[in-house]
This record gives C-alpha cells, sequence and structure tokens, in this order.
C-alpha cells in the first residue's frame, strides 16, 4: 500500500469554527508532514513529525494545531482560521531522513 | 541547498519525448537531484531522483550532466495525462534532521493532442 489518504477532500468552514484534518499512511513511515499551497504556489511546509514528535514548525500561527496521535495518523487542528488561510493542504510521509516523500490528494479548505 | 531554475512553461505533441531541464550550477557534491510532478488540484507526486549517474524508472529517465551543474528529466513517450507541473528539487541526501524540500516554480508542461 502506496498511498497517503486524507479526508475531508472539501472543507468549508467559517472563521469562527473548529475543525480537524484528518492524514493516514499504511507504509510504515515515520515521518509525517502537513503543506499548505495557495494557488499558482509551490507547497509551503508547514510542519514535520519524526517518529511521532513534532521536529519542525515553520513558525506557523498558532490557530493551525498538528497532532501525531499514532505512526500511521496525522491530525492538523483548526480554529479562528482567517479567509486567507484557504489553500489545499496536503500531507506527505517518507521514511526517516528521506527526502522521497509520498503525498495526499490534499484537503481543499475553504474559510469564510 | 542549491538553487534550481526551470522554465516557466512547455509545450509538447502527445506520443513525443519531454525532456524537461533544469539547471543547478551551484549543486554540491552530496546533494541529489529529485523531480515531483503536480497534477491540476492533486498532491506532488514522486518521479525520480539521482546523483551521478543517470537514472531510469518506469515514469522517466533523468540525466544528469558530468558536471552535475544541470539535468534533463525525460518523459518517453508523453501522454495527455503527463500535462502538470514539474519541479526540480537539489537536496543533501543526509542533512541531519531537516528534511525540508526547497520547492520552486517548476515547469507547466502542456502535452497537446
Amino acid at each position: 500500500d502506496t498511498e497517503v489518504t486524507q479526508t475531508p477532500k472539501h472543507l468549508v468552514m467559517g472563521m469562527t469554527n473548529k475543525k480537524s484534518l484528518k492524514c493516514e499512511q499504511h507504509m510504515g513511515h515515520r515521518a509525517m508532514y502537513w503543506y499548505k499551497q495557495k494557488a499558482k504556489k509551490p507547497p509551503e511546509l508547514m510542519f514535520v513529525y519524526s517518529y511521532e514528535k513534532l521536529s519542525i514548525n515553520e513558525s506557523v500561527p498558532s490557530r493551525f494545531s498538528p497532532e501525531c496521535p499514532n505512526s500511521s495518523l496525522l491530525n492538523l487542528h483548526l480554529h479562528a482560521l482567517q479567509p486567507e488561510d484557504s489553500a489545499l493542504y496536503l500531507c506527505a510521509s517518507s521514511q526517516e531522513g528521506a527526502y522521497t516523500q509520498y503525498f495526499g490528494p490534499g484537503t481543499r479548505l475553504t474559510v469564510l | 541547498d542549491a538553487k534550481t531554475t526551470q522554465p516557466t512553461s512547455m509545450d509538447c505533441a502527445e506520443g513525443r519525448a519531454a525532456n524537461l531541464p533544469c539547471n543547478h550550477s551551484t549543486i554540491s557534491g552530496n546533494e541529489y537531484v529529485y523531480w515531483y510532478r503536480q497534477i491540476h488540484s492533486q498532491g506532488p507526486q514522486y518521479i525520480i531522483h539521482g546523483l551521478k549517474n543517470n537514472e531510469t524508472n518506469e515514469m522517466a529517465s533523468l540525466i544528469i550532466t558530468e558536471d552535475r551543474k544541470s539535468s534533463t528529466l525525460i518523459l518517453p513517450h508523453a501522454t495527455l495525462r503527463d500535462t502538470a507541473v514539474y519541479y526540480c528539487i537539489v537536496r543533501a541526501y543526509n542533512a541531519g534532521n531537516n528534511r525540508k524540500l526547497i520547492w520552486g516554480l517548476g515547469t507547466s508542461l502542456a502535452v497537446n493532442p
């Protein structure tokens, strides 16, 4: 199984809502990533988890809160987002120390 | 990490080879060249990577010049489904705890019927 799955595919939320994005992989990878991608721009790294511990936080605002409950799951909790946070949110995984990352299809987020 | 330069866009006829160039003139000895692509509104897809030697897999071939200052990704028989943005990324294989990929703007490849 070489697939990374993400749910939901689309999400519309108001600025006062709390929602969560979910990511799952069953490739035995111990590194997992969250990226944000705006239209016509390359992906921007947000967070990296290594062995279920947060190893990189790219100065992301606290309204984005990542969580790695186990080696297969990665969540991104969203609260009090702004309209400019509307974007495609991508999850990826890799073997520890590797740059060959496998991406999920993304969650298209719209903040009203 | 070395910076990469790619053309903004390219066109290719269906069934023909698509040759996508990438310049990385400041590449250092321990840096690999990685290629990813992103089909519209999907997640990026790993294609291939290499250090010095040419590499081939079921998706593409990677040709790296002898001085390693440039490389070419070759899709041997492009199909309409190969229309995507192609990213060339240079990264040291063992950069400690930092597994950050430095993404450029990529090349938008349009495969035409």
